[in-house]
Formats: C-alpha cells, structure tokens, sequence
C-alpha cells in the first residue's frame, strides 16, 4: 500500500518570503510517480509537477522548485518569494505502475499574508 | 490539451432524490476515470475507478448502491448520488488519465448540497 504523509498542516508567511513544504511518501514499488498539487478556494485542482521515481533531478520552475531525494522518500516543495495568490491548499500525491490509483497526503493550507 | 470537464459545479437537491454528475475529457480519450470525494478541510478520498465499458471498482466503505458510476464512453462518466441524505453533502472531483505518462486531468468539481 502506498502512503503520503505531509506533517505540516497549516503554515502562515508573509508575502515575500520563502515557504517549504514537506512530503514524505512509502511505498514498495520501485517505479512510481509523485505529484503536487495546489487547490485554490474555488476548488479545483492544479497540476504543478509530476516525477518518476527514475528521475531525481530537482526542478524549477519560475518561484516554484522541487527537491525529490529517494534516498529519505521525500519530495518537498518550495515557493520563493511567496505572494498573496499562492494562498491554497497543497497536495502531495503518489501512484505506483502496478496501480492507477492516485494516494493523496492530508494537504498543507499555505496562508499568505500582505 | 487534456481537459476535463465537470457538471454541473454546484448543485441543491432534496433530501431522497438523485443528483447525476457528469465528468467528460473534452480533448482526449480515458480509458479510466476516478472519482473522489472531499470533506471541508480534508484530503481527497478516492471513492471508485471507473473503467470504460464494465464495471467501476468502489473503494472499501463505499456504497455501490448509493452511488452508482456509468463510464459508457471513453469520453464520459457519469457518478448518480441516489436517495440523498444532507450526509452525502461533500465536494466530489473526477479526473482523468488519457495514459501514465500524461498523468492525471482533474474536472473543476461539483459541490453537492442536501437539504
């Protein structure tokens, strides 16, 4: 079975400052596929990245970067600069080969300040 | 390309009546379709796989009866909330995956309210 864990629940920052979210993931496939995702209040759900576990390049991408580390199963998310727009809900997700199937974390409300 | 889209967003009905969602990829062909559920400040909760041209796979604890999928083309599915109770109140999101290596579409959801 696969799992997500994002321990942050709620993080608050003032705009301009650089925000860091965690995700850490477990499953025993060795080809699998991690996402983020970011959840406006309008509720739908924005595609950031996807990665496959053959891949530990690190991305950027404008404000928004990647560190995927395979060796600690984590795959953590940093918003640069932040601004009042990035207010959301975050999501971590993972799906494996062998499996359709999209896992999500609990999310991580990012509240940004003016 | 890969878009997806949900109907209707947001929806009332009565306590005991049915509410059908539609879910469609507009500009590509999914073989398979998922459907979710989110409580307010939760996570999304897969609720079933739906496999176009047989039956949808549902996720232990939930209701089959209650709620019924149809994925009669590779284009549509379909989620029908039958007998509401103010209890099914919830956001439900579809997505859907034209292959892997495209990753997941999700539709723009639909916020249903028992009343």
């Amino acid at each position: 079975a696969q799992k997500v864990t994002q321990a942050q629940t709620e993080i608050s920052v003032v705009e301009k400052e650089d925000v860091t979210l965690d995700c850490v993931y477990e499953t025993r496939d060795t080809t699998y596929y991690l996402f983020w995702y970011k959840q406006p209040p309008s509720g739908e759900l924005v595609f950031l990245i996807r990665r496959n576990s053959f891949d530990e390049q690190n991305e950027i991408s404008g404000r928004y970067s990647w560190n995927f580390q395979k060796s600690t199963s984590s795959f953590n998310f940093t918003i640069t600069a932040s601004q009042v727009v990035d207010s959301a809900v975050y999501f971590c997700a993972l799906s494996v080969l062998n499996d359709y199937k999209l896992s999500f974390g609990a999310g991580t409300t990012v509240t940004v300040r003016a | 390309g890969a878009v997806v889209s949900q109907h209707p967003s947001w929806v009332i009905c009565k306590s005991g009546t049915s509410v059908k969602i539609e879910c469609r990829s507009l500009d590509f062909q999914a073989t398979t379709m998922f459907w979710y559920r989110q409580f307010p400040k939760q996570s999304l909760m897969l609720m079933a796989t739906s496999n176009e041209g047989s039956k949808a796979t549902y996720e232990q604890g939930v209701e089959k009866d209650k709620f019924l999928i149809n994925h009669a083309s590779l284009t549509l599915s379909t989620l029908t909330v039958t007998s509401a109770h103010p209890e099914d109140s919830s956001f439900y999101i579809c997505s859907a995956s034209r292959d892997r290596g495209h990753g997941y579409t999700f539709g723009s959801g639909t916020r249903l309210t028992v009343v």
